[in-house]
């Protein structure tokens, strides 16, 4: 079974431009969680998706959104950006419910850089 | 609110020493705990969990036990090798989010 797949890898930006990010969870999971890493903040919970509905959110200013589609993939946008959005954004799958709802599988990340 | 402290790193070790990372946690009742590794240049990886007081989650070697006296979910490994070098995050689950520790990096050394 394929993995949580990112895209892209990685991107290069410039302060005050937006950045669309993609995440493809493994399949049957209906569930993605977003998270920011940076070295000086670690791992920040961003928002989760469950069948296309935000269930939770982190805190985060609104210049960061997010969706899910029909089929589970999820985006996430980042508007305005500013030099301090460089950070490996992570996006994480699970089934969403029952008892393994809480066990979330992670992509490799995309590293954004703002310039 | 819940919260996760690990022991700061970075923690050096040589090959087949015995490692333990400590994690101890606070929460309203009763999280899963979770030990991920990240890889250089990679994203999170499971490395084990536990979902109920007193589990052991257990996987390559690396063991855990969910203690709730004393709030801990301490990860140890009986003889690390090179290629456990990696940084170390300890986890408890929230509402519908993962709460992460600052995380733990181990060097191990031949």
């Amino acid at each position: 079974k394929a993995g949580v797949t990112q895209t892209p890898r990685y991107l290069i930006k410039t302060r005050g431009q937006q950045v669309t990010l993609s995440c493809s969870p493994i399949s049957g999971h209906r569930s993605v969680s977003w998270y920011q890493q940076t070295p000086g903040q670690g791992l920040q919970f961003l928002f989760e998706y469950f069948s296309e509905t935000q269930r939770n959110k982190g805190n985060f200013p609104g210049r960061f959104s997010g969706r899910q589609f029909s089929n589970s993939r999820s985006e996430m946008n980042v508007s305005t950006l500013e030099l301090g959005d460089s950070a490996l954004y992570l996006c994480a799958s699970s089934v969403g419910q029952g008892g393994d709802k809480n066990i979330q599988y992670f992509g490799a990340g995309t590293r954004l850089s703002v310039l | 609110g819940d919260s996760v402290t690990q022991m700061e790193g970075p923690v050096t070790l040589s090959e087949e020493a015995f490692l333990t990372i400590n994690c101890t946690y606070t929460a309203t009742g009763y999280p899963s705990l979770f030990w991920y590794v990240q890889y250089p240049g990679e994203g999170l990886q499971l490395l084990l969990k536990a979902t109920k007081a007193d589990d052991k989650g257990s996987n390559k070697g690396f063991e855990a036990t969910y203690r709730k006296e004393t709030t801990s979910f301490h990860l140890e490994k009986g003889s690390v090798q090179v290629s456990d070098s990696a940084v170390y995050f300890c986890a408890l689950s929230g509402y519908n989010k993962l709460i992460f520790g600052a995380g733990t990096r181990l060097a191990v050394h031949p």
